[in-house]
């Protein structure tokens, strides 16, 4: 079946470091990837919608300057979390669109538990 | 635009018991729907899903949810749940050409022994 890796599973930063977060569909072209943030016990709230060659499409109230996406490529997509600090520890999913012979659906990553100190 | 509601934060059941999990949605457009499980500190799994049909389906553990139109409610059952299905699930809906996902706020299942 269609597979998103998601690294790293976990990181540690310190504040005002940058984090890459890497999405990659391992046996699929994922023309668009969704990335999403989860608080503790809370549901997934969409940040951003990548499409492969253009730039994202980022939901209202999410920084795009702080939350740097890049889906240069059908495998790949990246989220760049800038200059963080520790409001934005947090856990981070990334999800592509699947529709194999014509059915529909969604894959997701294994997530990204980011942990900023 | 479109939202789903899950009426219920947290639902603790004993083992072997039957459970319900409410969803409702609302979308001005048809809608595909979804029920995800997610396990502590990891991604979603998909449980079942309704995109065209019979408007009952089953997933493989035994879960089964129902698609109506009328009451815009997509509740999954399970007529008997084991100590494993301990989890939170997630109800969500896509519809229109943008492909957007919307979950609702999810509902932890406990079973207990």
């Amino acid at each position: 079946g269609a597979v998103v890796s998601q690294h790293p599973s976990r990181v540690i930063c310190k504040s005002g470091t940058s984090v890459k977060i890497e999405c990659r569909s391992l046996d699929f072209q994922a023309t668009t990837m969704f990335w999403y943030r989860q608080f503790p016990k809370q549901s997934l709230m969409l940040m951003a919608t990548s499409n492969e060659g253009s730039k994202a499409t980022y939901e209202q109230g999410v920084e795009k300057d702080k939350f740097l996406i890049n889906h240069a490529s059908l495998t790949l997509s990246t989220l760049t979390v800038t200059s963080a600090h520790p409001e934005d520890s947090s856990f981070y999913i990334c999800s592509a669109v699947i529709r194999p012979g014509g059915d529909y659906g969604y894959t997701f990553g294994s997530g990204t538990r980011l942990t900023v100190v | 635009a479109q939202s789903v509601t899950q009426l219920d934060s947290q639902v603790p059941v004993f083992e072997e018991a039957p459970v319900e999990l409410r969803c409702n949605y609302s979308s001005s457009v048809s809608v595909y729907l979804f029920w995800y499980v997610q396990y502590p500190n990891q991604g979603l799994q998909l449980l079942l899903k309704y995109l065209s049909g019979s408007t009952l389906v089953e997933s493989i553990n035994g879960f089964e949810a129902e698609f109506n139109k009328s009451q815009t409610s997509f509740h999954l059952r399970k007529p008997s749940v084991h100590i494993s299905d301990t989890a939170e699930y997630f109800c969500a809906v896509s519809g229109g050409s943008n492909y957007k996902l919307t979950f609702g706020k999810g509902t932890l299942l406990t079973v207990n022994p």
